[in-house]
């Protein structure tokens, strides 16, 4: 199994709504992420975990939330989001070992803020 | 008022011919480079990748060029298919135990029947 899901693929969520997104990989990557990406423009890093633990915070609004309950799930909780904020959000996960390998991407959460 | 469009670099190439897309990158540290291929809808996709020991490194019907000198990074496709039309990403990592990948601009190819 080589493949990151993803779901919900689409989701629709008012400005007062909480939801999740949710991440999942069953190749024994311990290095898991989330990206962002507007339309016509490259995946932005949001989040890394390594080992459950997170890693990396790229000034991330706190409206979103990520969690990683075990080293195959990876969950961004949102709340109180703007429209701004609509975009495909994209979750990855890499081995997490010294030496140089891809990242395998999601197909994403294509995400509209209304 | 108006917002204004947001245009990608496109490359457009007849069915067959050679394509050649280019990257220039940012840190000189960076020690690991992959280009991506994104269609749409879907999340990226790896195509190849190259070490920064290498000059250049070939694939199937693929090849990545490297130039640090001038941190510069090209993909070549060769017979260039309509299937390869897509958005194609380079990324640059520098590694450290996890991989942060940060993503070029990206360049549409289009491909012509």
């Amino acid at each position: 199994d080589t493949e990151v899901t993803q779901t919900p693929k689409h989701l629709v969520m008012g400005m007062t709504n909480k939801k999740s997104l949710k991440c999942e990989q069953h190749m024994g990557h311990r290095a898991m992420y989330w990206y962002k990406q507007k339309a016509k423009k490259p995946p932005e890093l949001m989040f890394v975990y390594s080992y459950e633990k997170l890693s990396i915070n790229e000034s991330v609004p706190s409206r979103f939330s990520p969690e990683c309950p075990n080293s195959s799930l990876l969950n961004l909780h949102l709340h109180a989001l703007q429209p701004e904020d609509s975009a495909l959000y994209l979750c990855a996960s890499s081995p997490h070992r010294w030496g140089l390998t891809e990242a395998f991407f999601g197909q994403g959460t294509r995400l509209t803020v209304v | 008022g108006e917002s204004v469009g947001l245009h990608l670099p496109t490359l457009s190439v007849q069915e067959g011919d050679n394509s050649i897309i280019n990257c220039a990158y940012s840190n000189s540290a960076s020690d690991y480079f992959i280009w991506y291929k994104q269609e749409s809808g879907k999340g990226p996709q790896f195509i190849i990748d190259i070490r920064s020991n290498m000059d250049k490194r070939q694939g199937q019907r693929v090849t990545v060029l490297l130039n640090k000198t001038v941190k510069h990074l090209s993909l070549q496709i060769a017979a260039t298919q309509p299937g390869d039309s897509a958005v194609y990403f380079c990324a640059e990592i520098l590694s450290g135990g996890y991989q942060k990948v940060t993503f070029g601009t990206g360049t549409k190819l289009q491909v012509i029947p």
